[in-house]
This record gives C-alpha cells, sequence and structure tokens, in this order.
C-alpha cells in the first residue's frame, strides 16, 4: 500500500505570504490529487496531476515522479485560503490513497 | 443543485441502532465511495463500488455495510452502531480513468 505523508501539519502564515505544502509518496502512481477542505467541511478537488506543473490562479502544483514528492505552492495567501490541504495519489485500478492534511491558517 | 448529495447532514443515534446514510450523484460516475474522516486521521475509506454489480471494502469496513442500489445511489450503512463510529462521513463519485472524485457534503453522526 503507498504510503502519503504531507508536510507540514499545521502552517499558520500572515497574509501576503509565499506557502509550501509538501506531499510524499513510497509507491510509483499514475496521479496525485491535491484537494481542499473548507472550515465548514465540504472538500474540493484542486488539481490532478501526473508530471510537471499546473497552475490555477494563485495556486501552483508541481511534481517530481523519480522523487515522488509533490507541492503545493500558494502565492499572496490570503485568509480565504484558510482550509485544510489534502494530497491523494492514485496508482492503477485502486482508490485513492489520502495524505492526512496540512491545516493552513493565513492571518490578516 | 450539487453534484453529490448526502442524506441525512446531521444525524443523532443511539449505542445499538441501525441508521442508514445515502448517498446520490447525478454526475454519470460509474464509481462511489465512502470515506469517515476523523480529527488527526484524514479520509479513511470504508467501502468502494467500480460500477453498480461491483463492491469492495476499504480499510475500515468491519462494522459497516453499503448497497449499490443504481448507477447514481450508494448507501452504507451502520448495523448496530457504537460510540466509537462517531465521525464525519463523506460519499464521493469519480469517472473511470479520471479519478478526480467529487464529494458531497458530509454528514455529521454522533453515536450516544
Amino acid at each position: 500500500k503507498n504510503e502519503v505523508e504531507q508536510s507540514p501539519q499545521n502552517l499558520t502564515a500572515q497574509e501576503g505570504e509565499f506557502i509550501t505544502i509538501n506531499c510524499s509518496y513510497s509507491v510509483g502512481i499514475s496521479a496525485l490529487h491535491w484537494l481542499q477542505q473548507h472550515p465548514g467541511g465540504g472538500i474540493v478537488s484542486l488539481f490532478m496531476l501526473s508530471s510537471g506543473k499546473k497552475k490555477h490562479g494563485r495556486l501552483i502544483a508541481t511534481i517530481n515522479i523519480q522523487e515522488k514528492h509533490s507541492s503545493l505552492h500558494i502565492t499572496a495567501s490570503h485568509p480565504r485560503d484558510s482550509a485544510v490541504y489534502i494530497c491523494a495519489v492514485f496508482s492503477g485500478n485502486t482508490p485513492l490513497v489520502f495524505g492526512k492534511g496540512t491545516r493552513l491558517s493565513v492571518i490578516a | 443543485d450539487a453534484d453529490v448529495t448526502q442524506t441525512p447532514r446531521n444525524r443523532i443515534t443511539k449505542t445499538g441502532k441501525r441508521i442508514m446514510l445515502e448517498c446520490s450523484q447525478t454526475k454519470g460516475h460509474d464509481r462511489m465511495y465512502w470515506y469517515r474522516q476523523d480529527p488527526g486521521l484524514g479520509l479513511r475509506l470504508i467501502y468502494y463500488s467500480f460500477d453498480v454489480k461491483d463492491i469492495n471494502k476499504g480499510e475500515i469496513s468491519d462494522g459497516y455495510s453499503v448497497s449499490r442500489q443504481a448507477q447514481a445511489k450508494f448507501s452504507l450503512s451502520l448495523e448496530s452502531a457504537i460510540p466509537n463510529q462517531t465521525a464525519l462521513y463523506f460519499c464521493a463519485s469519480s469517472e473511470r480513468g479520471q479519478e478526480t472524485q467529487y464529494f458531497g457534503p458530509g454528514t455529521r453522526l454522533l453515536v450516544l
């Protein structure tokens, strides 16, 4: 079974800071997902990537397949970015394996 | 309207009671999932179904059962609820090969 580790577990930042959340996994994968869980509980998918880099607004996700590592960056962070960010990996025809999440708080 | 709906949104029950959580999706996805979320443990898979005739146990299936009544519907039952099943439960769906999962809003369950 793939082991997915996220770091840090908790992160507090000042508004405007550049934020990086890391995800590493133990076994080769087909794709990696980043999800966001808002304080109200709802979960939405942010990115699915299998190589390289994707960007959506102020969010950037990168993956290094050889190193089994992905990062999620948030530029010019804002209090509305406060949420739990979850990494999940997909290998072949099995369900996603999730990390435990990184809780981000952005203070104005 | 939401693509994935869950009912009820909140439920309080007593130890030993049988309860059912229901999930419906309008995205036409083949695959559906039930997860529970506990503080500090992340999302854990209870059961999943890759099509109507396919049901598979996840990592924490003991004490739970499921029914895939139709492509769009996947229900989770707790046959005899116990307090350590108090958690936030999520249903999700995905399309084969894509694996981007669409989550329902969650059901908060409290077992007294």
